[in-house]
């Protein structure tokens, strides 16, 4: 069965940090490019990051860059997001999406709060 | 960056009716259009990729069609487990996704 796991996440102050990780098992993980998708409580999807299969290829949308770092261990079958400098918008579940074109299987996601 | 609307953001039909779902873009997608299913506490299922390929698994019920600007998501008979929150995304912009603010679709 295709699965994907994600854990780290929780409670953190205005400008801490955390991280997020992501468990695949079921397929050959490091055959595909993986995404970052966050929601925040009661609201839409917005796309966070992107890493290639081989992990040289990354992109991050602009309300992260500069703070949020995507990264893969193909020798894991992991993914990973290292959050600094979180802010209160930084709320959401987060969820590790797999892509083969498009995004075609997601994780239950992680809880991220910015809180004091 | 590509915006996503969709509309309405709520329709209230009772199981057997047809729904009709829109996704409109900013800009042409062409056809680089998914549309996804998320019900309470869980994630986004991929239902329909490129605009009117069903993804696997997906019933017969569910369709897609349009091209350029314009997408419609189509449930020919709603069932009891079709109420749901639906959303569209492009990929035209890859990998700058964007999303539709969400359909939400009701029980009447």
């Amino acid at each position: 069965e295709v699965q994907l796991v994600e854990s780290g996440g929780g409670l953190v102050q205005p400008g801490g940090s955390l991280r997020l990780s992501c468990t695949a098992s079921g397929f050959p993980f490091s055959s595909y490019e993986m995404n970052w998708v966050r929601q925040a409580p009661g609201k839409g999807l917005e796309w966070v990051s992107y890493i290639s299969s081989t992990g040289y290829t990354i992109y991050y949308a602009d309300s992260v860059k500069g703070r949020f770092t995507i990264s893969r261990d193909n020798t894991k079958n992991s993914l990973y997001l290292q959050m600094n400098s979180l802010r209160a918008e930084d709320t959401a579940i987060y969820y590790c999406a797999r892509e083969i074109s498009m995004i075609d299987v997601w994780g239950q996601g992680t809880m991220v709060t910015v809180s004091s | 960056e590509i915006v996503l609307t969709q509309s309405p953001a709520t329709l209230s039909l009772s199981p057997g009716e047809r729904a009709t779902l829109s996704c409109r873009a900013s800009q042409s997608v062409s056809s680089f259009l998914a549309w996804y299913q998320q019900k309470p506490g869980q994630a986004p299922r991929l239902l329909i990729y490129d605009a009117s390929n069903r993804a696997t698994g997906i019933p017969a019920r569910f369709s897609g069609s349009g091209s350029g600007t314009d997408f419609t998501l189509t449930i020919s008979s709603l069932e009891p487990e079709d109420f749901a929150v639906y959303y569209c995304q492009q990929r035209s912009n890859w990998p700058m996704y964007t999303f539709g603010q969400g359909t939400k679709l009701e029980i009447k």
